[in-house]
């Protein structure tokens, strides 16, 4: 079965910072690896995707991750942090041909002013 | 495009009466729709697949008969909560998909916070 870790249940930078939030997974064939973005009381929006082609992804509000098979990784990061990125992240994974979802446990992102 | 709903967006009611919510997908005919639970602080959990016209498929754990989904068209599903009890008190998210051109985006509601007293 599919699995997702990400390291760090809480993440914390600076305004104006970098942003990294870790990602990997188990699986023996490259997955579909997705990135989402939750605020409180909603549901969540997609950030990013990798399904196949270019490894570096770039996604919405200036995120962007990097699919490292050799790690079995798919890292979030962003340049420079603004407060209202402040929010839960959720890494996600799903074999090829197969719909269902594998999230991770979450990161939530705090951002220091 | 590519917008769900769900509806209420909150609800509460008393333990042992049943609740409905509504998902439906505003602007695309979702082949599958998921349903998922979340507790504070914590990730999402599938509790259930239903494609439209068919029996859902629930998660190992979930039960079958308290948590009734019914996909009765492409752009409708509904859960159910039966006999409901404080520990159900949950965040219901529902999902859909629409998987013909392969793209296996799901596309998520906003959201159903439940509270059973």
């Amino acid at each position: 079965a599919q699995s997702v870790t990400q390291l760090g249940s809480h993440v914390s930078v600076s305004e104006g910072a970098l942003v990294l939030l870790r990602c990997n997974y188990s699986s023996s064939v490259p997955p579909y690896l997705f990135w989402y973005v939750q605020y409180p009381n909603q549901g969540l929006q997609l950030l990013l995707k990798y399904t196949t082609g270019a490894t570096l992804v770039k996604g919405i509000n200036g995120f962007e991750a990097e699919f490292k098979k050799s790690e079995t990784s798919f890292h979030l990061t962003k340049p420079s942090a603004h407060m209202s990125d402040a929010a839960e992240y959720f890494c996600a994974v799903s074999d090829f041909g197969n719909e269902k979802l594998t999230f991770g446990t979450g990161t939530r992102l705090t951002i220091i002013p | 495009g590519a917008v769900v709903s769900q509806h209420p967006s909150w609800v509460i009611c008393k333990s042992g009466t049943s609740v409905k919510i509504e998902c439906r997908s505003l602007d695309f005919q979702a082949t599958t729709m998921f349903w998922y639970r979340q507790f504070p602080k914590q990730s999402l959990m599938l509790m259930a697949t239903s494609n439209e016209g068919s029996k859902a498929t629930y998660e190992q754990g979930v039960e079958k008969d308290k948590f009734l989904i019914n996909h009765a068209s492409l752009t409708l599903s509904t859960l159910t909560v039966t006999s409901a009890h404080p520990e159900d008190s949950s965040f219901y998210i529902c999902s859909a998909s629409y998987s013909a051109i392969g793209d296996y985006e799901q596309y998520f509601g906003p959201g159903t916070r439940l509270t059973v007293t």
